[in-house]
């Protein structure tokens, strides 16, 4: 059964920073392009980050480049995102998403999230 | 704003049929990427709902369905029962090299 397993989320001052890890299971990790996706509360979804199955190849969203680095370790089945410059609109859920290989971009799995809070 | 548009909310009664539209792009629904479309229920994790041409994960029920044309996609919701009522969200790829999403649609059934 595939499992992605989000932790790290606090509360946090502007300006600070955190890391989110994802703790994959019940798959090839290294064969899966993976991302972030997040929710400010009460809005809708918003891609933050991509990165491919060897880590090479890495996107972000123009909200979060050059603050956020995503990364990935395929030998602990795990993907983390380190955020700094920390923003009140940082602010929400972070769901770590498997992109499967059925289409294009699809994110097939999701985390359950974790909360981050971003706030003085 | 979301790249993709999408309505607020659509309503319908038990029963009815509702579509669900979403706006994009020649940068990324028009450039021929993907369309799919996530179910969100209330306090939960979004879930895959349909993907690509119109293809649905096991054990999603056969009243979804989804289509494209143009810069548009669309959802339909068949036969709409009180379990649908969700949040419903398009996604694409956009040449910019970004993952984009529509700003969400909410489904109530009256």
């Amino acid at each position: 059964e595939v499992q992605l397993v989000e932790s790290g989320g606090i509360l946090v001052q502007p300006g600070g920073s955190l890391r989110l890890s994802c703790a994959a299971s019940g798959f090839t990790f290294s064969n899966y392009e993976m991302n972030w996706v997040r929710q400010a509360p009460g809005k809708g979804l918003e891609w933050v980050s991509y990165i491919s199955g060897s880590g090479r190849t890495i996107y972000y969203a123009d909200s979060v480049e050059g603050r956020f680095t995503v990364s990935r370790d395929n030998a602990k089945n795990s993907l983390s995102l380190q955020m700094d410059s920390l923003r009140t609109e940082d602010t929400g859920v972070y769901y770590c998403t498997r992109a499967d290989v059925v289409a294009f971009w699809v994110f097939d799995y999701w985390g359950q999230g974790t909360l981050v809070t971003v706030s003085s | 704003q979301s790249v993709l548009t999408q309505p607020r909310s659509v309503s319908g009664a038990p029963g009815q049929t509702v579509t669900i539209f979403c706006t994009g792009s020649s940068s990324n629904i028009g450039a021929g990427y993907d369309v799919h479309w996530y179910q969100q229920l209330p306090g939960t994790a979004p879930k895959l709902l349909i993907y690509g041409r119109n293809n649905r994960p096991s054990g999603v029920p056969d009243r979804f369905s989804g289509s494209k044309s143009g810069t548009s996609a669309s959802l339909a919701i068949t036969g709409l029962q009180a379990e649908d009522e969700a949040d419903y969200y398009c996604q694409s790829y956009d040449s910019s090299l970004r993952g984009v999403f529509g700003g969400g649609t909410k489904v109530i059934v009256l």
